[in-house]
C-alpha cells in the first residue's frame, strides 16, 4: 500500500470548516484512500473513502485531485467533538493486503471555541 | 456503537502471566482484524482472520497468538507478559477480506502489565 503524508496537527476554529490535506504521491490505480480518526483512546471511526471521484457522506467530503496523488478531507462546520486525531490510508482493493489497515502518525486536529 | 465488542475493557496482570482478549465482530461480518497500540509505536496491526482462517500478519510477537472460532467471534493470547505489553488492544471487524469496505472497531481492551 502506498505511504500517506499528512501535517502532524491542525487547529481549527469551531463552526467553520476543517480541510485536512493528504499526499499520497505513489498511490497506484487501484488504491483507495480511506479516512479514519480516533477519538482521545477510543477505537477508530471509519469517516470516509474513495477512488478517484469527490465523495460525501453526512460527516464529510473527500476531495481527491485528478492525478490520485494527494486528497483533502473537509469537515464542512467542525466541532469541539471533531478534535481527534485524523488518518489518511492507502488500501489496495482485493490486494494481499486483505483490507488490513495501515495507520501512519495521522493528523491531530484541534477545534477550538 | 460500532457493533463489535471485546472484552475485557480493563486488564491488569503480572510480568510472565498469560491472557486472553476476546472479540464479537458485528452480527454478519466474516473478517476479524487485531491492532495494538502503545504510547510509542501508535496503532500497529497484528494478525487478520477471515472466516476462521488466518489471512494476514503483521507485526505480531511469536508469544501471541489468535484464533477465530466457528461463531465468528476470535480471541487473542498474549502469554509471557512483559512490560512492554501494556496497550490498548483494539479488535475490528468487516464483511469480507476485499478492501472496498470499511472496517468497524471495538472500542478496546487497556491491557496493563505491572
Amino acid at each position: 500500500d502506498a505511504k500517506t503524508t499528512q501535517p502532524p496537527s491542525m487547529d481549527c476554529a469551531e463552526g467553520r470548516a476543517a480541510n485536512l490535506p493528504c499526499n499520497h504521491s505513489t498511490i497506484s490505480g487501484n488504491e483507495y484512500v480511506y479516512w479514519y480518526r480516533q477519538i482521545h483512546s477510543q477505537g477508530p471511526q471509519y469517516i470516509i473513502h474513495g477512488l478517484k471521484n469527490n465523495e460525501t457522506n453526512e460527516m464529510a467530503s473527500l476531495i481527491i485531485t485528478e492525478d490520485r496523488k494527494s486528497s483533502t478531507l473537509i469537515l464542512p462546520h467542525a466541532t469541539l467533538r471533531d478534535t481527534a486525531v485524523y488518518y489518511c490510508i492507502a488500501l489496495n482493493a482485493g490486494g494481499t493486503s486483505y483490507g488490513k489497515l495501515t495507520f501512519g502518525q495521522g493528523t491531530i486536529l484541534t477545534v477550538h471555541p | 456503537d460500532s457493533g463489535v465488542t471485546q472484552t475485557p475493557k480493563h486488564l491488569i496482570t503480572a510480568t510472565g502471566q498469560r491472557v486472553t482478549l476476546r472479540c464479537s465482530p458485528r452480527s454478519g461480518d466474516l473478517s476479524v482484524y487485531w491492532y495494538q497500540q502503545s504510547l510509542d509505536q501508535g496503532l500497529q496491526f497484528l494478525i487478520q482472520y477471515y472466516n476462521g482462517e488466518e489471512r494476514a500478519k503483521g507485526n505480531i510477537l511469536e508469544r501471541f497468538s489468535a484464533q477465530q472460532f466457528p461463531d465468528l467471534h476470535s480471541e487473542l493470547n498474549l502469554s509471557s507478559l512483559e512490560l512492554g505489553d501494556s496497550a490498548l488492544y483494539f479488535c475490528a471487524s468487516s464483511p469480507r477480506h476485499i478492501s472496498n469496505t470499511e472496517a468497524f472497531f471495538g472500542q478496546g481492551t487497556r491491557l496493563t502489565v505491572v
